[in-house]
């Protein structure tokens, strides 16, 4: 059983679409996040849900939005897609309220805009 | 602001080479210190940790100490081998999330 899990694993699409990318954790945790990796393999940290709720929305364009439907899940939806969107998204997940660090990651979703 | 500062790679070492990344942070306070690894195509995961000055963490024949002095927290191990070919992030947790470093793509030929 994956911890973290990320569908789809490779996007491929063209400027201007929009797409979704998911992810679901079965670890019982309370927070998600969703970093970006560029092409030189820098993580950035975009967005974190603690129990659904939204606690950081570093520096992202808001053409990024995204929704925790539970606690498991944490969605990425992004609008009207540009080149330099193209990336590596991983979706992580760790306990709340943890000093240890320890985040579990998915395996990432390679987007790739044309 | 917080920030992990770490050398640039490539490293690139033969089998038994002994290795060190050097990472450094800026944080208020005392922050816990990670490493995380990536193996190719896959997620990150934690390699090591140490929550507190002086606390050494290890794990695989990978170690690393909290210096608070020197701000640093530098990866080694003994001898390296191809399996440890990754790349190597290290990283501090702030308390909403954990922020990397740049990452340190480390070869290892047999």
């Amino acid at each position: 059983d994956t911890a973290v899990s990320q569908t789809p694993k490779y996007l491929v699409t063209q400027m201007g679409n929009d797409k979704s990318i998911k992810c679901e954790q079965n670890l019982g945790h309370d927070t998600m996040y969703w970093y970006k990796q560029d092409s030189k393999k820098f993580l950035k940290i975009m967005f974190s849900y603690n129990n659904k709720e939204l606690i950081i929305n570093e520096t992202v364009p808001n053409r990024f939005s995204p929704k925790s439907p539970d606690k498991a899940h944490l969605n990425l939806h992004i609008n009207s897609l540009e080149l330099g969107d193209s990336a590596v998204y991983f979706c992580a997940s760790s306990a709340m309220g943890t000093t240890t660090g320890e985040l579990f990651f998915g395996e990432g979703s390679r987007l790739t805009v044309l | 602001g917080n920030s992990v500062t770490q050398m640039e790679g490539p490293v690139t070492l033969s089998e038994e080479a002994f290795l060190t990344i050097n990472c450094t942070y800026t944080a208020t306070g005392y922050p816990s210190l990670f490493w995380y690894v990536q193996y190719p195509g896959e997620g990150l995961q934690l390699l090591l940790k140490a929550t507190k000055a002086d606390d050494k963490g290890s794990n695989k024949g990978f170690e690393a100490t909290y210096r608070k002095e020197t701000t640093s927290f530098h990866l080694e191990k003994g001898s390296v081998q191809v399996s440890d070919s990754a790349v190597y992030f290290c990283a501090l947790m702030t308390l909403t999330a954990l922020i990397f470093g740049k990452g340190t793509t480390l070869s290892v030929s047999s």
